[in-house]
């Protein structure tokens, strides 16, 4: 099983700020997607294929990585993108496997 | 448009069986496969497993001896039942669609389910 272990757990970010949040994979991947869920909603696609965004989510966001290294990349912290963000393999599967997620928080 | 919608009992007792519906429109279970996912309330997510498109099932190797996932697909309903439920499969459950490779891309409100004891 692949294990993805995202990094840090835990930050927060003032409005214009760069982020980027980290995801590494046990063994190499193709692919990874990201998803993004707020409190009490459920998770939505965000990135998928390592670097394409989902329907919807403002081009602020980019993806990128390969092998084992993956990261997500917000240009400019906005208010609405504090939310917990969660990498998913889906090149080896099943079984389908998430990393413990990263909550970005507004500084 | 896509939808999916969980629905089932909110309040499970401890050793009893879990038995969830998962209602989907906007698609065809014979097109997509529809995977299980759950997230205890506070902690991340957990893959359970999933019904391929060919009526195939794959499950969560931790949770393969307590859980089956099958379809109805002249009601476009996939149904999860999973046995012996204790304290800790207090979570919220989720269908999503998934399409290769491996995205999850439409996602089901969710349900909470409570184990009590």
């Amino acid at each position: 099983e692949i294990v993805l272990t995202q990094s840090p757990t835990t930050m927060a970010a003032s409005p214009g700020e760069k982020v980027t949040l980290s995801c590494r994979a046990s063994s190499s991947l193709r692919y990874m997607h990201w998803y993004h869920q707020r409190s009490g909603t459920s998770p939505k696609l965000w990135i998928y294929e390592t670097s394409k965004l989902a329907s919807g989510v403002p081009n602020r966001f980019s993806g990128s990585g390969s092998g084992t290294s993956f990261s997500l990349t917000i240009n400019s912290m906005e208010t609405e993108d504090a939310a917990t963000y969660y990498c998913q393999q889906g090149s080896n599967y099943p079984p389908i496997t998430f990393g413990a997620g990263t909550t970005l928080e507004l500084k | 448009q896509v939808q999916l919608k969980e629905s089932g009992p909110v309040l499970v007792q401890a050793s009893e069986t879990l038995s969830l519906t998962c209602a989907v429109s906007g698609f065809s279970l014979t097109d997509y496969g529809v995977f299980w996912v759950r997230q205890p309330p506070g902690k991340g997510l957990e893959w359970m497993g999933i019904i391929w498109r060919n009526g195939n099932t794959d499950y969560n190797l931790a949770l393969k001896s307590r859980l089956s996932i099958n379809r109805d697909t002249s009601k476009n309903q996939v149904f999860l039942k999973m046995n012996s439920l204790q304290a800790d499969d207090t979570a919220f459950y989720y269908c999503t669609r998934g399409v290769y490779p491996g995205i999850l891309d439409y996602w089901g409100q969710g349900v909470m389910v409570t184990v009590s004891s």
